[in-house]
């Protein structure tokens, strides 16, 4: 079945550093992908979607890249701010509407 | 626009109990989902519903059912419940089913004692 694994976290760094969180996904067909993000007490937001091979989806600074021929589709943000510490799940969804998640990774960014 | 509305947002239950939670999509919205977040587990798709029919079922017991009204709204319900059951419960929204983007909602704290 469809999986999505995400680098071990946590990650913390120091505002104004860049950020990669990587993300692979296994699916048998040609999945959207996306990037969700959750404050503490709150449900998802999403941050960011590609729907096709080579897609590029941004917001709010980061962006990542739907690379079909490394099934990958890692965040990236090129200065950090405190205000983005939170938990960001990587996630794909087939024809249906079930949204496969991963593990999560939480980052916390020192001021 | 209002977006998603959970209720109640914490819960208490003893095992055994049953439970119910509801969810109110944004306007317009036909489809909902509930997924169940853990920290062993993560997250996990329960079931989807659109237009009052269960279109789509995770991988979870009998005990978890849902249902959908006329209006969208939908409520889960899950019974006889164990500890295991201890998790958030989030509720996403969208428009039809399978193709739009889903809106969570800030979920509902279910601790089992």
């Amino acid at each position: 079945g469809d999986s999505v694994t995400q680098m071990e976290g946590p990650v913390t760094l120091s505002e104004e550093a860049f950020l990669t969180i990587n993300c692979t996904y296994t699916a048998t067909g040609y999945p959207s992908l996306f990037w969700y993000v959750q404050y503490p007490g709150e449900g998802l937001q999403l941050l960011l979607k590609a729907t096709k091979a080579d897609d590029k989806g941004s917001n709010k600074g980061f962006e990542a890249t739907y690379r079909k021929e490394t099934t990958s589709f890692h965040l990236e943000k090129g200065s950090v701010q405190v205000s983005d510490s939170a938990v960001y799940f990587c996630a794909l969804k087939d024809s249906g509407s079930r949204l496969t998640f991963g593990e999560g990774t939480q980052l916390t960014v020192n001021p | 626009k209002a977006g998603v509305t959970q209720t109640p947002r914490y819960l208490i239950k003893t095992r055994g109990q049953q439970v119910t939670l509801s969810c109110s999509p944004i306007s317009g919205h036909r489809s909902v989902s509930w997924y169940q977040q853990t920290p062993g587990q993560g997250l996990q798709f329960l079931f989807e519903y659109f237009s009052e029919t269960q279109r789509n079922k995770g991988n979870f017991p009998g005990r978890f059912s849902g249902r959908q009204f006329s209006n969208s709204r939908s409520e889960m319900n899950v019974s006889t419940l164990e500890l295991g059951d201890s998790a958030l419960y989030l509720c996403a929204s969208s428009l039809d089913s399978g193709y739009s983007e889903q809106f969570f909602g800030p979920g509902t704290r279910l601790t089992v004692l």
